[in-house]
């Protein structure tokens, strides 16, 4: 089985900075990993997929980038909305979630 | 516009049954593979099972496989989950999620989820 792990777990940052989070995978995916935002109490949203394209309707401050086992997210410059927690999921090999990173505004 | 709506979720006895319902709209149904992902209360998200268009492939994770049975209903624009044996860790927002493109590959990951319905396993 594929284990997928995110750091961090958490993480608290100021509007307008630059956010980063890493996703580890413990063997190669090639670029098949996307990444989702979820909100409380509503499902997740896909943001990214093929570790670098851009979900259509999703904001440009929004970026992934990476291949074989390490992957980042990267948010550009954090907006209020963007508070939420993230998720990591390969489709290599059937399909795994990383444990979420949750962002919160400073 | 995509619509996905989950149904059928309540309390559930350790060892008891239940089936999730997903209605879809909005899209050519027959034309995806589909799947169920699961949250357990202030958890992650965990991946459960998937159908392929036709439904001539599934797959489950190891926690579920022998118990539940993914399955669909294209004249309907349904799918299911039949879920048995049921264990407390089962506990969870169980969402309907549609597995993007269209294609007949189903290693994809998942373009429009349903608000969930919500199962307890407990006494």
């Amino acid at each position: 089985d594929i284990q997928m792990t995110q750091s961090p777990s958490t993480l608290s940052a100021s509007v307008g900075d630059r956010v980063t989070i890493t996703c580890r995978a413990s063997q190669s995916l090639s670029s098949w990993l996307a990444w989702y935002q979820q909100k409380p109490r509503k499902a997740p949203k896909l943001l990214i997929y093929k570790a670098s394209s851009l979900e259509s309707g999703v904001p440009s401050r929004f970026s992934g980038s990476g291949s074989g086992t390490e992957f980042t997210l990267t948010i550009s410059s954090l907006q209020p909305d963007d508070s939420a927690t993230y998720y990591c999921q390969q489709y290599s090999t059937y399909w795994t979630f990383g444990q979420g990173t949750k962002v919160e505004i400073k | 516009e995509v619509q996905l709506v989950e149904s059928g979720g309540g309390l559930v006895q350790p060892g008891g049954s239940l089936r999730l319902s997903c209605a879809a709209s909005g899209f050519t149904f027959s034309n995806y593979w589909m799947s169920w992902v699961r949250q357990a209360p202030g958890k992650g998200l965990e991946w459960v099972a998937n159908i392929k268009q036709d439904g001539s492939e599934k797959y489950y994770v190891d926690s579920v496989k022998g118990r539940f049975t993914i399955s669909r209903d294209n004249a309907k624009n349904s799918l299911y989950l039949q879920m048995n044996s049921l264990r407390a860790e089962d506990t969870a927002i169980y969402y309907c999620a549609r597995v993007w493109g269209g294609y007949s590959s189903g290693w994809y990951p998942f373009d429009y989820w349903g608000q969930g319905t919500l199962v307890t396993v407990s006494s």
